[in-house]
């Protein structure tokens, strides 16, 4: 049982480059979520996804854009790389809602230069 | 502005000392959870703590959600160098689809 899955786990960017950030759910949830980590900031949220079909903003949604593919696969993209985007990025699963346990993938550490 | 303030953000002790960490908000949460995360991993969840007063132990760590719930607190008993890592708190906003987080609290156990 895989859980959640994040490709790649590390990227380096020049500015302005795009890239997509792939998350996979192996657990039928159909919450799930995209956090990025930066040092003494926690976790702070990007965007979310309640249900297959539906996206929402998160707490710092600029200069991303998010896809939900389907149940299992909910996709971040960059457009336009910035150094502060320069973070260690996390996708997240739960069941339903955020009351029940979030499943966190590896993260992906991106660098933009 | 994070909605869940916690403190401190920073907590390094020795082995064998007590410690208690604090999550506090504004505003009402229906549930809150507590998350360790270790270097090079996403969080684990160790609990959610769901009604007000509730208290919930997990071996030495003790989970306390305010009666008002809008705080809650960790307190660990003997930490150990294990106990180490980053402690995060959570909880759901927006009719429980939005989870947010804590900026956390590093713990460094010292042998």
């Amino acid at each position: 049982n895989a859980g959640v899955t994040q490709t790649p786990k590390f990227q380096v960017l020049k500015t302005g480059q795009s890239m997509t950030l792939q998350c996979a759910q192996d657990m039928n949830h159909n919450s799930m979520y995209w956090y990025r980590q930066d040092p003494g900031m926690g976790l702070r949220l990007i965007y979310y996804s309640a249900s297959e079909g539906t996206t929402d903003k998160g707490e710092v949604p600029n200069g991303y854009n998010v896809s939900r593919l389907n149940k299992r696969e909910f996709s971040l993209r960059l457009e336009s790389a910035a150094p502060s985007q320069t973070s260690v990025y996390f996708c997240a699963s739960s069941e339903i809602r955020g009351n029940t346990e979030a499943f966190f993938g590896q993260g992906t550490r991106l660098t933009v230069v | 502005t994070q909605l869940l303030e916690q403190s401190p953000q920073f907590l390094s002790i020795q082995e064998g000392e007590n410690l208690t960490v604090y999550c506090n908000s504004s505003s009402v949460f229906s549930s809150l959870q507590w998350y360790r995360q270790e270097p090079g991993e996403g969080p684990v969840l160790l609990v959610t703590v769901v009604t007000g007063g509730e208290v919930k132990k997990l071996k030495r760590l003790t989970f306390q959600f305010g009666d008002a719930r809008k705080d809650s607190s960790l307190h660990i008993t003997a930490a150990q160098p294990g106990d180490t890592g980053l402690y995060l708190c959570a909880g759901p906003m927006e009719y429980g689809n939005k989870l947010v987080f804590g900026a956390g609290t590093i713990l460094r156990v010292k042998s």
